[in-house]
């Protein structure tokens, strides 16, 4: 069965620092994986996506993650924080057999101190 | 503008008295779904449609009911609510046979059942 896993509850980062937000998945095949974001009284916004090719995608707001596939792992990744990304972050894993089932993380919440 | 609109935003209601969720997409998406979001468990399916007229539940469907009779809009029913629904709804969109791309969400719909 399908699964996603955000090991973090919470994520706690100086501003200027870089941040990693870490994801790994369970799959049967091979995997989209995504990353959203929400923001405070917001839908959940994309970010980045994995299908194919390079293993370091980059994103929206200069979010960049790295897939790796012996670890099954898809970690977020910013080099220097800014107080704004603060926010509520989701890893999503969606099979390519099954365009019907989207699984999401439970969710990392992502606080920037200035 | 491309977008996704849930209402109401808001919703408190007592139990066993029936509501509906409306849910409208603008962007001709064939796939649309429905999620409820609660602390510590991420976003969950309820339902989703791959296209109008084909419904299906998703993990969580119990106590709901959504059917597609046009292909912007994916109502959200509750027949008879109940406490254990108080949560943060989001309905979400994309392209069916693009599985690569993803999903577009509404600001959702926060809804609490006493």
């Amino acid at each position: 069965a399908q699964s996603v896993a955000q090991p973090e509850d919470q994520v706690n980062v100086a501003e200027g620092n870089p941040l990693t937000v870490k994801c790994t998945y369970s799959v049967s095949g091979n995997p989209y994986l995504f990353w959203y974001v929400q923001y405070p009284n917001r839908g959940l916004q994309f970010l980045l996506k994995y299908i194919t090719g390079d293993n370091l995608v980059k994103g929206s707001y200069g979010f960049e993650a790295e897939f790796n596939k012996s670890q099954t792992s898809f970690h977020l990744k910013k080099p220097s924080a800014l107080v704004s990304d603060s926010a509520l972050y989701f890893c999503a894993v969606r099979e390519k057999s099954s365009a019907s089932k989207i699984i999401f993380g439970s969710g990392t919440r992502l606080s920037i101190r200035p | 503008e491309a977008q996704v609109t849930q209402n109401p935003r808001y919703l408190i209601t007592v139990t066993g008295k029936k509501l509906t969720v409306t849910c409208s997409q603008n962007m001709n998406h064939e796939y649309m779904s429905w999620y409820r979001q609660d602390p510590g468990l991420g976003l969950r399916q309820i339902y989703y449609s791959m296209n109008v007229e084909v419904t299906d539940k998703g993990d969580v469907p119990e106590g709901y009911k959504a059917s597609r009779k046009e292909k912007r809009n994916f109502p959200l029913i509750l027949e008879s609510p109940s406490p254990n629904q108080t949560s943060l709804y989001f309905c979400a969109s994309s392209f069916r046979d693009r599985v690569d791309s993803p999903l577009h969400f509404g600001n959702g719909t926060r809804l609490t059942v006493t």
